[in-house]
């Protein structure tokens, strides 16, 4: 079993679908991140958390620490959030460990 | 423009040979990473440097070498390289201790012939 767990694998949903990723981990964690990877291969960092909210635009983040699990939530879906989502744990080791990242493609 | 820069983007070359990619941060980041993405796009941590010293270094055959000269460089030296080094390998950087994520470099893509 992986210690970061992603889940869909794969989203296909019309533009301005609600859209929720998650992501389980199965280590101590010092901080979970979410990355976006564009198509070109691009990596832009969305998310640093290690508890409760964050928001940015119309992208929220949420941790739950005792659960160990995190969702990435997308309002009002847009074709250019086609992209491919991946979370990150921090142990406290200072190693990161990846999810195998969801691919998203939202359609117009 | 502040960023992570990386090069070259694009590197093909034979198997056997030695190559560096160069990573450069002004970011003011204490941490460079080298990470590798494989064919499946499965990314993973090669290695780390906080202030020019090595944290981290995940099993990675010991044909890779980082070189850190300062805390705003680090560059991966491959030597014999081989088909299997085929990859795109990811530079970033980020601040420890800090509520801020990663910077990623615009990525490497490695071809071993």
């Amino acid at each position: 079993k992986n210690e970061v767990e992603q889940s869909p694998q794969n989203l296909t949903a019309q533009e301005g679908e609600f859209i929720t990723i998650n992501c389980s981990y199965s280590v101590g964690i010092s901080a979970l991140h979410w990355l976006q990877q564009h198509p070109g291969g691009g990596i832009v960092s969305l998310f640093m958390l290690s508890s409760g909210k964050k928001k940015h635009g119309r992208l929220i983040a949420t941790i739950n620490i005792q659960e160990k699990h995190s969702s990435l939530h997308i309002t009002a879906s847009h074709p250019r959030d086609s992209a491919v989502y991946i979370c990150a744990v921090g142990g406290r080791d200072d190693k990161i460990i990846f999810g195998k990242g969801t691919r998203l493609h939202i359609l117009p | 423009d502040t960023a992570v820069s990386q090069t070259p983007k694009y590197l093909v070359t034979q198997m056997g040979n030695d190559k560096s990619i160069k990573c450069e941060q002004n970011l003011g980041h204490d941490t460079m990473y080298w990470y590798k993405q494989d064919s499946k796009k499965f990314l993973k941590i090669m290695f780390s440097y906080n202030n020019k010293e090595l944290i981290i270094n995940e099993t990675v055959p010991n044909r890779f070498s980082p070189k850190s000269p300062d805390k705003a460089h680090l560059n991966l030296h491959i030597n014999s390289l081989e088909l299997g080094d085929s990859a795109v390998y990811f530079c970033a950087s980020s601040q420890m201790l800090s509520n801020y994520g990663y910077t990623f470099g615009s990525g490497t893509r490695l071809t071993v012939v």
